[in-house]
């Protein structure tokens, strides 16, 4: 069946430094979505890539969609301490899958 | 609503008891999804509602678990005979399609 899978678990960075997790899935993806958690809450959307090859960027946010449509990865730059949680990829095939998630914790 | 609602928030119920989650998506949502959560754990899919496609039941965990959706609209998830290991939150979430999805706030079972 179709899988996501996301690496890393776990990042902890000081504040400043930049972040990535990256997401790949066994199978073709229609597109793929990205979701933060915050602790105590609900995943919430951040951004849905949909075409081969597509970079999409949201302030210190790069979200980019590999050629295959397989694989998919978010990068923060110069990280915040508003920026920790949970990041989730959800990869679109024939529903909607979401990775294991990257933890991200933030030193001041 | 404007978002999706979940309810009860909350259900503390003993082992071996019957358990309903309720769920209500965005008005016009055509696809409705169920998640469970464990702490500091991912998203594991339980159940995925199309429009009036047949469901996709294949992250349901045993047969002690079931979901419909009356009229495309209102679902409920049961979990029958409840056990310690089915303590997590259950997160509901509807789109429009393909696109962008929208999360309840969660129901949070705690079975003791």
């Amino acid at each position: 069946g179709q899988q996501v899978m996301q690496i890393p678990q776990y990042q902890h960075v000081q504040e400043g430094e930049d972040f990535t997790t990256y997401c790949n899935s066994s199978t073709t993806l229609s597109n793929i979505q990205w979701y933060k958690q915050r602790p105590g809450g609900h995943p919430v959307f951040l951004i849905q890539l949909v075409k081969s090859g597509e970079v999409k960027k949201q302030k210190r946010l790069t979200f980019q969609f590999g050629e295959a449509k397989k694989n998919s990865s978010l990068h923060i730059t110069a990280t915040q301490t508003t920026d920790v949680g949970t990041y989730f990829c959800a990869g679109y095939g024939n529903k909607l899958v979401f990775g294991a998630g990257t933890i991200l914790r933030v030193k001041s | 609503g404007a978002g999706v609602s979940q309810s009860p928030s909350n259900k503390v119920t003993e082992k071996g008891k019957d358990v309903e989650l309720r769920c209500d998506p965005i008005s016009g949502h055509t696809a409705l999804y169920w998640y469970r959560q464990s702490l500091g754990q991912g998203l594991e899919f339980l159940i995925y509602f199309q429009g009036n496609s047949a469901p996709d039941k294949s992250g349901l965990p045993s047969d002690r678990f079931s979901a419909e959706r009356t009229g495309g609209s209102v679902s409920t998830l049961t979990i029958q005979r409840t056990q310690q290991e089915d303590s997590a939150v259950y997160l509901c979430a509807s789109s429009l399609g393909e696109s962008r999805t929208y999360f309840g706030p969660g129901t949070r079972l705690t079975v003791t």
